[in-house]
């Protein structure tokens, strides 16, 4: 058990649609991390968040937004949804703010567009 | 300048042989190169990394072997067991000041036969 709890598990919706994936980060960590795993890319790093501020950015489309609370959970929220959005979603957490130091993953939501 | 490529992408080994992943990568500026390990259904879970200060680690039946020169790291998985049996990733990072990421490898899917 990673200590990262990710809510909820599976989500299915449709196409249009727009959904909030959870992300409670180890205790202790400050830096909440967001992956998308797909078949095609692999894990593809999306944005990070450091104590409340967003520290990096990746390939995260702009449909696509997050943040980081007060308490340090994060929220990813994915809108005007497309088929290709199916994937595996994955929050990940440090520590500290920089990516090179270990980041611990959660098990993940699995997202289905229908 | 941010890849990092793995290979194989799948491997079968026999009980008890040694199985060995590769990554390649071209940041010189990479500072940090840990592995991980995904079963189905779960998120990729640390399993050992490394920094270029050193040349092997070793943690238990895995040892890292990092080659600064040839810009190459590898996993050896020793006495391999079934229970090993994984989608396994490399990646790499570095001290971010800015916009920086983790970066992974395409995955190796490793099997273990009887």
């Amino acid at each position: 058990d990673s200590g990262v709890t990710q809510t909820p598990k599976h989500l299915i919706t449709a196409t249009g649609q727009r959904v909030t994936l959870r992300c409670s980060p180890r205790s202790g960590d400050l830096s909440v991390y967001w992956y998308q795993q797909s078949l095609d890319q692999g894990l593809q790093f999306l944005i990070q968040y450091y104590n409340g501020e967003e520290r990096a950015k990746g390939n995260i489309l702009e449909r696509f937004s997050a943040q980081q609370f007060p308490d340090l959970h994060s929220e990813l929220n994915l809108s005007s949804l497309e088929l290709g959005d199916s994937a595996l979603y994955f929050c990940a957490s440090s520590v500290g703010g920089s990516s090179n130091q270990p980041q611990h993953f959660g098990d993940g939501t699995r997202l289905s567009i229908l | 300048q941010q890849q990092v490529k793995q290979s194989p992408q799948s491997l079968i080994v026999q009980k008890g042989g040694i199985s060995i992943i590769n990554c390649a990568y071209e940041n010189t500026a990479f500072d940090y190169f840990p592995w991980y390990q995904q079963f189905p259904g779960k998120g990729p879970a640390l399993l050992i990394a490394i920094r270029p200060d050193v040349s092997e680690k070793k943690e238990g039946r895995f040892t890292i072997s990092f080659n600064k020169s040839a810009k190459q790291f590898s996993l050896h998985i020793m006495d391999s067991q079934p229970g090993d049996s994984a989608t396994y990733f490399c990646a790499a990072s570095k001290r971010n000041f800015g916009n920086e990421k983790l970066t992974f490898g395409t995955g190796t899917r490793l099997t273990i036969i009887p």
